[in-house]
């Protein structure tokens, strides 16, 4: 089974720039979120989409946007970019399926990642 | 603000040693507990997800516990090799509707084992 897939893996931009950075996920899987990682952070939560519908979204400004497809592949949009957006942005996919009990076992799988440097 | 505390920030052990470190997350609100290793150049890979209070999990070498009441996980690496050098990071979720739906991570604890 194929892996989580990021395109394109690395990225220059200018600040001021827009860009969109696209994630396909494991077959079967519906559900996509979107992290950030900076130097000297963890990863940040920027957001999550099952089915079509943004379902949690992370505390990043709306500059930081997405969408998914009825493929479940998903793209995110960073508009005008800053310095301070450079950075991995990885994405992950999961079943987002409840084990007995209520409890779901969700385990994310992730990409490799897109090092976008904003000069 | 979701806090998820993992220490210690980073470690160097010796081929053969065995090690453990620790992840702090909010003991209300508890949903799942999630362990991921992150080598260089690689994509995170998921270890374990836990969910309930008392839960150990294994794999291989390596190893998890879970105490929901206190709020702390600890992961346990038995006879480290060098291919275990990797970031350790740990992830929280609280129930849905309960705040986040998310999972929120800490810094991760980086391992690097001597040959």
């Amino acid at each position: 089974k194929a892996g989580v897939t990021q395109t394109p893996r690395y990225l220059i931009k200018t600040r001021g720039q827009q860009v969109t950075l696209s994630c396909s996920p494991i077959s079967g899987h519906r559900s996509v979120s979107w992290y950030q990682q900076t130097p000297g952070q963890g990863l940040q939560f920027l957001f999550e989409y099952f089915s079509e519908t943004q379902r949690n979204k992370g505390n990043f400004p709306g500059r930081f946007s997405g969408r998914q497809f009825s493929n479940s592949r998903s793209e995110m949009n960073v508009s005008t970019l800053e310095l301070g957006d450079s950075a991995l942005y990885l994405c992950a996919s999961s079943l987002r399926v409840l084990a007995s009990g209520g409890t779901s076992t969700d385990t994310q799988y992730f990409g490799p990642g897109t090092r976008l440097t904003v000069l | 603000i979701l806090n998820v505390e993992q220490s210690p920030q980073s470690l160097h052990v010796q081929e053969g040693d065995s090690t453990n470190f620790t992840c702090s997350f909010p003991s209300s609100n508890f949903y799942a507990l999630h362990w991921y290793r992150w080598e260089t150049a690689k994509s995170p890979e998921a270890l374990f997800v836990m969910t309930l209070n008392g839960d150990e999990k294994k794999k291989g070498r390596i190893s998890a516990t879970l105490n929901t009441k206190e709020g702390y996980s600890y992961l346990y690496i038995k006879g480290s090799q060098p291919e275990d050098s990797a970031t350790y990071l740990c992830a929280f979720k609280s129930p849905p509707g309960a705040g986040s739906y998310q999972l929120t991570f800490g810094k991760g604890t980086k391992l690097s084992v001597i040959p």
